[in-house]
């Protein structure tokens, strides 16, 4: 089976930094995304992590832990659009296939 | 390049009657998946197909829910018999190589078909 756990809710001021934190269980880990869907939208693709260690797309960045079970995701420089739900997936491996397991989202509001 | 597709939008149903949920690939795409997303829940996998092939349908309710991926047309959802329970957003994502094929393979999701059962 799969576990993932992130926070329900955030909140963080305009300009400030957040990182939103997800730890996971899961059998045949092969990778670990990070989502943003905006209420009513399909979700969009952030980051990706594989390998153990930090990733960075511009105000954006993403970390991983193996051994730990552990990623966040970094988000700089927060901006008013920044407000929406953050998915954080880890991709699973299923006999010869693989699939996206999702967490439950965390919320994060900015404000001015 | 259109993305994925999804129609309708929104789909209101009585309970008993059925609901047909569809889904076009982004072009060059032929593997698809399937989630439903419940209000203040993340998305929960339901079933992935590749054309005319259902590879993992793990996720689907074993009765009343159904998916197909024809060689040609879009991916359909089907419920039958729809129950108050199954009111919830289904959205539908496509990848090019079934997310395993390439490491940093990811999905693509369309806009979703919120379901409303009466």
């Amino acid at each position: 089976g799969q576990n993932i756990d992130q926070p329900t809710e955030m909140t963080a001021t305009e300009g400030a930094i957040v990182q939103i934190n997800c730890t996971y269980q899961t059998s045949g880990f092969n990778g670990l995304f990070w989502y943003q869907q905006h209420a009513g939208e399909a979700p969009t693709f952030l980051s990706y992590n594989v390998l153990d260690g930090l990733e960075e797309k511009g105000r954006f960045s993403s970390f991983l832990s193996r051994s730990k079970g552990y990623s966040y995701l970094l988000l700089k420089e927060l901006q008013m659009k920044d407000s929406a739900s953050y998915l954080c997936a880890v991709r699973e491996r299923g006999g010869s296939s693989y699939k996206l397991i999702f967490g439950s989202g965390t919320r994060l509001l900015v404000r001015p | 390049n259109a993305g994925v597709m999804q129609n309708p939008r929104h789909l209101v149903r009585r309970r008993g009657q059925e609901a047909r949920l569809r889904c076009s690939p982004m072009k060059g795409h032929s593997h698809v998946y399937w989630y439903r997303q419940l209000p203040e829940e993340g998305l929960k996998f339901m079933v992935y197909l590749q054309k005319e092939n259902i590879i993992d349908e793990s996720g689907m309710p074993k009765e009343r829910f159904s998916a197909e991926f024809p060689k040609e047309g879009p991916s359909i959802l089907r419920i039958q018999q729809v129950v108050r329970g199954d009111s919830a957003a289904y959205f539908c994502a496509s990848s090019p190589t079934g997310t395993g094929g390439r490491r940093n393979e990811k999905l693509f999701f369309g806009s979703g078909t919120q379901l409303s059962v009466l």
